[in-house]
């Protein structure tokens, strides 16, 4: 079965620290996707990044970056000089590789409350 | 391309009665999802739909919900005799077959049974 775990339930910071978002999965599945969301206070999810678990290859994107590390099944999310709008609660999530007819459901861990006070 | 339109966005019913959302997903993805997401926690997978077929449902489907998609376009999710235990956010997604960057989710329907 796969699982996602998100052991930081809230983590608050003053702006301009850096923050990083622990991940660690669990799937016996030797090809698989990885996923970060973000929520706002509206409630949309707002799909950040996603990975697949044959790029194991670090990504940056501005102030956001993620680092995949399959030897310990982690995929951890760093918020470089972080922002009051960075305030969200942030959502990692794992899928099967994509099927023809399969759901390729996200399974989801159960999120870290991030606050960054000005 | 307005995205993924969920109605209402909140509801407040009593129990024991029944309830229907609305999910509108980005017009060419063929791939339409519902999630339920309760207080604190991470959505959870309740169904999918691939054009108009329905073709996988969670163990959380209880047989008092239902959902379709006649035509393989917009979608409904209605539970039957609702209880307290079915308050939560009610989320829809979809995405491409193909193409699959994340699903684009919407905003969420917020259930309160009183």
């Amino acid at each position: 079965a796969q699982k996602v775990t998100q052991a930081q339930t809230e983590i608050s910071v003053v702006e301009k620290e850096d923050v990083t978002l622990d991940c660690v999965y669990e799937t016996r599945d030797t090809t698989y996707y990885l996923f970060w969301y973000k929520q706002p206070p509206s409630g949309e999810l707002v799909f950040l990044i996603r990975r697949n678990s044959f790029d194991e290859q670090n990504e940056i994107s501005g102030r956001y970056s993620w680092n995949f590390q399959k030897s310990t099944s982690s995929f951890n999310f760093t918020i470089t000089a972080s922002q009051v709008v960075d305030s969200a609660v942030y959502f990692c999530a794992l899928s099967e590789a994509e099927v023809s007819q399969g759901a390729q459901k996200l399974v989801f861990g159960q999120g870290t409350r991030l606050t960054i006070n000005p | 391309d307005t995205g993924v339109s969920q109605d209402p966005r909140h509801k407040i019913t009593k129990r024991g009665q029944n309830v229907t959302f609305r999910c509108d997903p980005i017009s060419e993805h063929n791939r339409l999802y519902w999630y339920r997401q309760t207080l604190g926690q991470g959505p959870e997978f309740l169904t999918y739909f691939q054009n108009e077929a329905q073709l996988e449902k969670s163990r959380l489907l209880s047989d008092r919900f239902s959902a379709e998609r006649p035509k393989g376009s917009f979608s409904t999710l209605e539970i039957q005799r609702t209880e307290q235990g079915d308050s939560a956010m009610y989320l829809c997604a979809s995405s491409l077959s193909a193409r699959t960057y994340g699903y684009t989710f919407g905003s969420g329907t917020r259930l309160t049974v009183v």
